[in-house]
């Protein structure tokens, strides 16, 4: 079956700093994938998502590129603010599938 | 445009109690339909979803059940919670056209 999996939090930085998040994933097919954000005390909010290989996805900073020949779909922000704070949860759609597949999800504390 | 609604936000509740959350979507016709949880300081899990009215896939079991009335409509229902039952709810939707999920603001419930 499909699975997804990210690493592990918190992270914890100082602002400005660069951030990864790392997300694998393991599919049939060729899925869509996602990272979604959850801000404190919220839903879920659609940050980015790629379609295909070699896809990147970008949003408020935030970039991702679909790399097929890894199965990976890593998050990176250059220059991280304390707004950033939040969980970041990686998924993935296979496209003949209805379901959304997440990943553990990764609190990520940013500090003054 | 498209908006989901999920209610109520937080809710507590005593053990043995039932419980109805509901969730509606407006602005779609035949939107797929989903039930995820969230545990304490974990990921999101997929407990149901529908393709459409009186249709629905049970991904987990559980002491949960779920049904679609209408065609915006889906709701999560229990019997008797216990107390394993807390977490965070969230509903989405997908719509067939778009390859892309939209969440509601999610229900915060804690079982006592």
């Amino acid at each position: 079956g499909n699975s997804v999996t990210q690493m592990e939090g918190p992270v914890t930085l100082s602002e400005e700093a660069f951030l990864t998040i790392n997300c694998t994933y393991t599919a049939t097919g060729y899925p869509s994938l996602f990272w979604y954000v959850q801000y404190p005390g919220e839903g879920l909010q659609l940050l980015l998502k790629a379609t295909k290989a070699d896809d990147k996805g970008s949003n408020k900073g935030f970039e991702a590129t679909y790399r097929k020949e890894t199965t990976s779909f890593h998050l990176e922000k250059g220059s991280v603010q304390v707004s950033d704070s939040a969980v970041y949860f990686c998924a993935l759609n296979e496209a003949a599938g209805n379901k959304l597949t997440f990943g553990g999800g990764t609190r990520v504390l940013v500090k003054p | 445009s498209q908006t989901i609604h999920q209610w109520p936000a937080t809710l507590v509740q005593p053990v043995g109690s039932p419980l109805s959350l509901e969730c509606t979507v407006e602005g779609t016709s035949n939107p797929n339909l989903y039930w995820y949880r969230q545990a304490a300081g974990r990921g999101l899990q997929l407990l149901f979803y529908s393709v459409g009215i009186g249709q629905i896939s049970s991904e987990v079991p559980q002491n949960l059940s779920a049904s679609r009335p209408q065609d915006r409509q889906f709701i999560l229902s229990s019997k008797k919670l216990l107390l394993s039952d807390s977490g965070f709810y969230l509903c989405a939707w997908r719509s067939v056209r778009v390859d892309g999920y939209t969440f509601g603001s999610g229900t915060r419930l804690t079982v006592v």
